[in-house]
């Protein structure tokens, strides 16, 4: 299994506070995700990283900010948490097989952070 | 766009039964990879399977078994004589060559009932 950790695992927190989820690999892998899971929607990307201060946005990124400054960690804040951010967070790693043409590969992923905002 | 369907809400099979879960996909890429995951109720997402839009050969893996069909778009999963431990939500996820961004379908959430 794919060494990924993310902390915490549960948080309840109030409308309006900051909130900042952290997830942490140990394999080296290049590339980091950030995903939500919601009744109904799958898992939806909100933003993603291809390496030290490399990030971009996903699908779902209006409310969140990231941020990489090590290999191994990837942050998801959430400046200012609103009751709709109530989801369950997933972060994943992937490495490419090849150069940049072969970019696409397996994502593997953590264990999940529920968060509620009340 | 990139579209990942699956159609099927919820299963509810009784042990020993053959499911199968639909996975239906849209790209305009020609180079794209499909994938399976398993959801259990512990809420881990664990990889089953990951397969090229070049290799339309039919995988077996024990008592899964996935058939990949370009003509129909279709990724569709089969477990042979189901069992309890097989209960949780099965996700579908394309991914185009070059991309970063998986897209998943909402998933099937199968029961297995003894």
């Amino acid at each position: 299994d794919a060494g990924i950790t993310q902390s915490p695992r549960h948080k309840v927190t109030e409308t309006g506070t900051p909130v900042t989820l952290r997830c942490h690999q140990t394999e080296n892998h290049r590339y980091m995700y950030w995903y939500r899971q919601d009744p109904g929607h799958g898992l939806r990307l909100i933003h993603y990283s291809y390496g030290v201060k490399d990030t971009d946005k996903g699908e779902v990124s209006d409310g969140y900010s990231v941020s990489r400054s090590k290999t191994e960690d990837f942050l998801l804040t959430l400046e200012s948490a609103t009751s709709s951010q109530t989801s369950v967070y997933f972060c994943a790693i992937s490495d490419p097989r090849g150069g940049i043409a072969e970019s696409t590969d397996t994502q593997y992923f953590g264990p999940g952070t529920r968060l509620t905002v009340l | 766009a990139q579209k990942v369907t699956q159609a099927q809400t919820e299963i509810s099979v009784v042990e020993k039964e053959d499911v199968t879960l639909d996975c239906v996909y849209e790209t305009r890429d020609t180079t794209y990879y499909l994938f399976w995951y398993k959801q259990p109720p512990s809420g881990e997402l664990v990889f089953l399977i990951r397969r090229n839009s070049f290799d339309e050969q039919n995988e077996i893996s024990g008592r899964y078994s996935w058939n990949f069909q370009k003509s129909t778009s279709s990724f569709n999963f089969t477990i042979t004589a189901s069992q309890v431990v097989d209960s949780a939500v099965y996700f579908c996820a394309l991914t185009e060559l070059g991309g970063f961004k998986t897209i998943f379908g909402a998933g099937t959430r199968l029961f297995v009932k003894a």
